[in-house]
């Protein structure tokens, strides 16, 4: 059982560049997440998807858009890298109803925007 | 927007005494309120959570208790061991239109023998 695996794991950008973070649950989770994780700052939410076809914006949506493409998958695009977004990022799912309530992160991308 | 603040932001201990992190939330509605470690370079992991209807719990070495009143919640690890030294973090599930989970900003732990 994968769990919850995200792709890439490392990742360096030139300011202005494009990309997308892939996220794949095998857990038949309803909700996903994207966070962001700086030293000092925690975990902070970027975008979330309550159940396939949905999705909204957390504490920090701005410079990225997010797209729920089946119920397993749930990517994050950055349009135009910037070094304010050097970071560590971390998928979540979690089933978010009933008794199984626990986010499943993944392993996390290392992402550096020079 | 809501939010969850946790305090201290680093906290050092002796091998065997006790450590407790506090953790506030402002949004009325929570009713979720899990706490992840996680050890460097790793992913976080849930140790223990609590829901809404529960005033405490407990798990070994490790206790959770809410006061829905006050909006607080805290971790308490007792005897703690040198392998417990991580960045612990508090979140609360915010039930709006979607679900989503929110961080406090993180406790760095360190356990020393």
């Amino acid at each position: 059982n994968a769990g919850v695996t995200q792709t890439p794991k490392f990742q360096v950008l030139k300011t202005g560049q494009s990309m997308t973070l892939q996220c794949a649950q095998d857990m038949n989770h309803n909700s996903m997440y994207w966070y962001r994780q700086d030293p000092g700052m925690g975990l902070r939410l970027i975008y979330y998807s309550a159940s396939e076809g949905t999705t909204d914006k957390g504490e920090v949506p701005n410079g990225y858009n997010v797209s729920r493409l089946n119920k397993r998958e749930f990517s994050l695009r950055l349009e135009s890298a910037a070094p304010s977004q050097t970071s560590v990022y971390f998928c979540a799912s979690s089933a978010a109803t009933g008794p199984n309530t626990e986010a499943f992160f993944g392993q996390g991308t290392r992402l550096t925007v020079v | 927007g809501e939010n969850v603040e946790q305090h201290p932001s680093t906290l050092s201990v002796q091998e065997g005494d006790s450590a407790v992190i506090k953790c506030t939330y402002s949004d009325s509605a929570s009713n979720y309120f899990p706490w992840y470690k996680q050890e460097l370079g790793k992913r976080p992991q849930l140790i223990i959570d609590i829901r809404s209807n529960v005033g405490e719990k407990k798990d070994q070495r490790i206790a959770v208790t809410l006061n829905k009143t006050a909006k607080h919640f805290s971790l308490h690890i007792t005897e703690t061991q040198p392998e417990d030294s991580a960045v612990y973090f508090c979140a609360a599930l915010i039930d709006r239109a979607g679900t989503a989970l929110i961080f406090g900003k993180g406790t760095t732990l360190s356990v020393s023998s």
